[in-house]
């Protein structure tokens, strides 16, 4: 049960795209579209930006996209604004009834 | 509204065993799994396991399957987490979530409960 690859960090200018890539097995990410992605700022609670590899809870930006190819899961963010400037997290439903999340990823807003 | 609400900060002992509470309000308390999650300072997020308030089915990440019980008690919609033999690397945040769907999908999370473990 180890835990998802991510980049330690990402950056980019403000209106630009970005991605973030989760890495993980033909066990977990690779078997299953359920993928989540968190958005966590300093200090504070991680709050769920997709849900089932590409869905979006209500009152998420639809700056924010998930997608999926073989056992990487993507969180894009486009048209990137400051506020976007965050630790992000992926988690996956791994088999035998358990989970397990990504390393994290910093956003930085250049 | 919905809401999850942890239980206060702890300072445990090397050895000892810590109970976090995590109080549910807002919704129907047994149609949702409670999840346990941790995050040591400075670091990631990290899973640890999950309890059905609606029969106690539970399941526990594999590194935590020997000092970890997760419980609860429908009548005051109250999630339990038992960790114990604490070490120094179990100093983490401590947070309780509610999944509405599966594969890691936490759409409510509690305020988090510092548990700081140090002789």
């Amino acid at each position: 049960q180890s835990a998802l690859t991510q980049p330690a960090s990402v950056s980019g200018s403000p209106g630009q795209s970005i991605t973030i890539s989760c890495t993980g097995t033909s066990s977990d990410v690779g078997s299953y579209n359920l993928v989540s992605w968190y958005q966590q700022h300093p200090g504070k609670v991680p709050k769920l930006m997709i849900y089932e590899g590409n869905k979006r809870p209500s009152g998420v930006s639809n700056r924010f996209s998930g997608s999926k190819s073989g056992n990487t899961a993507s969180l894009t963010i486009s048209g990137l604004q400051a506020e976007d400037e965050a630790d992000y997290y992926c988690c996956s439903y791994a088999g035998n009834r358990l989970d397990v999340f990504g390393t994290g990823t910093t956003v930085t807003v250049l | 509204q919905v809401q999850l609400v942890q239980s206060g900060a702890e300072v445990m002992q090397p050895g000892a065993s810590v109970k976090v509470s995590c109080k549910a309000s807002g919704y129907t308390f047994t149609r949702y799994y409670i999840q346990w999650v941790r995050q040591a300072p400075g670091q990631g997020l990290e899973w640890m396991g999950w309890i059905d308030p609606n029969n106690g089915d539970t399941s526990y990440a594999h590194k935590f399957l020997d000092r970890v019980s997760m419980t609860w008690d429908t009548s005051i919609t109250t999630a339990y987490m038992d960790l114990n033999r604490l070490r120094s690397d179990d100093t983490a945040i401590y947070y309780c979530a509610r999944e509405f769907s599966a594969g890691g999908a936490f759409d409510v999370w509690g305020q988090g409960t510092m548990v700081s473990v140090s002789s």
